[in-house]
């Protein structure tokens, strides 16, 4: 069964250091997102992205925060200056359909902990 | 209001039992829904979608209630596998698709 692969399953940074987070999708799939889940918390969405531009975003995906889809597979997360509130569960997910009638392909998501 | 709301659980029940959740919405302009099951740390992963007219896979059978806003998940023969979190996503229509989550329903399924 084709899976969403992320990269790496957990990241340990210093507050204000920059990460990227990783994502493979589905090869097939047009749509990739990004949501966050902090723990004990719901799933909130981040950002959308299709044909290579951002679709939509919520008001947690500031400024501090870009996506990229640099070579065709990666679909890749930035966090420029990362704060203690950014502590979570990122995962990554892909769907087919603008309307993901089938549903999303999450990935196994990236703990971050930032200290 | 929120958006999407689930009552939390958690649900403890001995297997072979049936158990239900309900997860109410907001929008009504709400065009697609879905249940997903999370195991603790982990991904969410699609259940089922959930049609207007419902719809069954095997143990587990999906509602739609577009009159009252609520989607409905009824789990038959409880194994003690479906022990998750159970997660309500309802995806808008009319210019935005930015889907909703709600917090999930625990379950526990006990011998």
């Amino acid at each position: 069964e084709p899976e969403v692969t992320q990269t790496p399953s957990h990241q340990v940074t210093q507050m204000g250091q920059e990460v990227i987070l990783r994502c493979v999708p589905i090869s097939n799939h047009l749509y990739f997102y990004w949501y966050r889940q902090i723990l004990g918390q719901k799933v909130e969405f981040l950002v959308s992205f299709y044909n290579n531009e951002i679709s939509e975003k919520s008001e947690i995906f500031d400024d501090q925060f870009s996506v990229e889809r640099p070579d065709g597979s990666n679909f890749t997360l930035k966090i420029r200056s990362t704060k203690l509130e950014d502590s979570a569960m990122y995962f990554c997910a892909s769907t087919f359909n603008w309307d993901s009638y089938y549903g999303y392909t999450f990935g196994s998501g990236t703990r971050l902990t930032v200290v | 209001r929120k958006e999407v709301e689930q009552d939390p659980g958690p649900f403890n029940v001995p297997e072979g039992a049936t158990v239900a959740f309900n997860c109410t919405y907001s929008n009504s302009a709400s065009q697609s829904f879905f249940w997903y099951r999370q195991d603790c740390r982990k991904e969410p992963k699609l259940l089922m979608s959930v049609y207007s007219s419902g719809n069954e896979d095997g143990r587990f059978t999906a509602q739609l209630n577009r009159a009252s806003q609520y989607i409905s998940l009824l789990i038959r023969d409880s194994k003690l596998s479906d022990s998750a979190t159970y997660l309500c996503v309802v995806i808008p229509s009319g210019g935005s698709y930015i889907p909703t989550f709600g917090r999930g329903t625990s379950l526990i399924v006990h011998p």
